[in-house]
């Protein structure tokens, strides 16, 4: 199975910071990363595909970047509501497997 | 709209059986794969198990094979997740989720989830 490590666990930042989280795949996993972001009792939301693909409808301060064992992920600029934890997951191989997950708080 | 809605959850006794839906509408349901993803109380994400756009083939975590049975109905546009011999560690909410493509990728829609909770 493909192990992927999220880091940091937990952040806290002010608004308007920029903030980067990054997931590593335990092997080569090309582009096939994707980010997703759950609010507190709500389900997951698709953020970003195939590592940095803007899924529709989100707002362009979140990014993706990365290939083969090394991702990240940004958010540009800090909004009160992006209050939530992200998560990491890849596709290259099944079993599909997420990332522990990254709960993001405000200073 | 695409939506998603999960159903049969509750409590259950190790070692009992449970089956859990999701109804589909918004969009084609035979085109799409489908699965079911869980997240135990407080913990993250875990994907359980998915099947094809037309039932062909089915995928498992190590963690439920054997034990549970993923399966579609694409006449009802319905999902379905039976599970036996549930244990404890199978507490979580249970979401279904749809695959962006026919074989096994992301998730691009979620239902709300539905609680289950095993216990004696």
């Amino acid at each position: 199975d493909i192990q992927m490590t999220q880091s940091p666990s937990s952040l806290s930042a002010s608004v308007g910071d920029s903030v980067t989280i990054t997931c590593q795949a335990s092997q080569d996993i090309d582009k096939f990363l994707n980010w997703y972001q759950q609010k507190a009792g709500k389900a997951p939301k698709l953020l970003i595909y195939d590592a940095s693909n803007l899924e529709t409808a989100v707002p362009s301060r979140f990014s993706g970047s990365g290939s083969g064992r090394d991702f990240s992920f940004t958010i540009s600029s800090l909004q009160p509501e992006d209050i939530a934890t992200y998560y990491c997951q890849q596709y290259d191989n099944v079993p599909l497997t997420f990332g522990g997950g990254t709960k993001v708080e405000l200073k | 709209q695409v939506q998603l809605v999960e159903s049969g959850g509750g409590v259950v006794q190790p070692g009992r059986s449970l089956r859990l839906s999701c109804a589909a509408s918004g969009f084609t349901f035979s085109s799409y794969g489908m699965h079911w993803v869980r997240q135990a109380p407080g913990k993250g994400l875990e994907w359980v198990t998915g099947i094809w756009f037309d039932g062909s083939n089915e995928y498992y975590a190590d963690s439920v094979k054997g034990r549970f049975t993923i399966s579609r109905d694409n006449s009802k546009n319905t999902l379905y997740l039976q599970m036996n011999s549930l244990r404890a560690e199978d507490t979580a909410v249970y979401f279904c989720a749809r695959d962006r493509f026919t074989v096994p990728s992301f998730f691009d829609y979620w239902g709300q989830g539905t609680l289950v909770t095993v216990s004696a």
